[in-house]
């Protein structure tokens, strides 16, 4: 079973540029995660999407977005980039709460985004 | 704001010592809590989930403990190795699709 997929693994942008980041959940899973993570903080949550919908966001600012695509693939966007938004962005599937589960998270391997 | 709060930050062990790493959350809302193991240049992974308070899991030489009344939980290394070597994060899920990590507890298991 294939696991999550991110792209691009590593990418170097300057300030003012945007950039756009892939995430293909496991096979069966509709639910996707975004988190950020910078030296010294933990695990940030960005958004959260299920069939399409955002369902949850965190306090971060309207320059990240994020859809969801009907095959469950996600995206994330960031424009003008600032130097802080230099992390590493992971993304996660799950499958629904309930049934059973409690909602472990399957993270990619994540995108490492460098701002000059 | 939820807050997640991880004990120590980071703790270097000789291997074959025993160790435990503390994560604390709000003891209201609870829906799971989750331990994950990040190693580096790979993707965290999940070693726990637990729902239930007093629950105990165990996988080989590693086992945590859940208290949610008063909102802590324990991650135990018995005999630790090098391959132990890892970020240990835990996160907080109050059933709303968001889970709130703390910020971890490195650890690194020499020879």
């Amino acid at each position: 079973k294939a696991g999550v997929t991110q792209t691009p693994r590593y990418l170097i942008k300057t300030r003012g540029q945007q950039v756009t980041l892939s995430c293909s959940p496991i096979s069966g899973h509709r639910s996707v995660s975004w988190y950020q993570q910078t030296p010294g903080q933990g695990l940030q949550f960005l958004f959260e999407y299920f069939s399409e919908t955002q369902r949850n966001k965190g306090n971060f600012p309207g320059r990240f977005s994020g859809r969801q695509f009907s095959n469950s693939r996600s995206e994330m966007n960031v424009s003008t980039l600032e130097l802080g938004d230099s992390a590493l962005y992971l993304c996660a599937s799950s499958l629904p709460l309930g049934r059973g589960n409690p909602g472990e998270l399957f993270f990619g391997e994540g995108s490492r985004l460098t701002v000059l | 704001i939820l807050n997640v709060e991880q004990s120590p930050q980071s703790l270097h062990v000789q291997e074959g010592d025993s160790t435990n790493f503390t994560c604390s959350f709000p003891s209201s809302n609870f829906y799971a809590l989750h331990w994950y193991r990040w190693e580096t240049a790979k993707s965290p992974e999940a070693l726990f989930v637990m729902t239930l308070n007093g629950d105990e899991k165990k996988k080989g030489r590693i086992s945590a403990t859940l208290n949610t009344k008063e909102g802590y939980s324990y991650l135990y290394i018995k005999g630790s190795q090098p391959e132990d070597s890892a970020t240990y994060l835990c996160a907080f899920h109050t059933g709303f699709q968001k889970l709130v990590f703390g910020t971890g507890t490195r650890l690194l298991v020499s020879p």
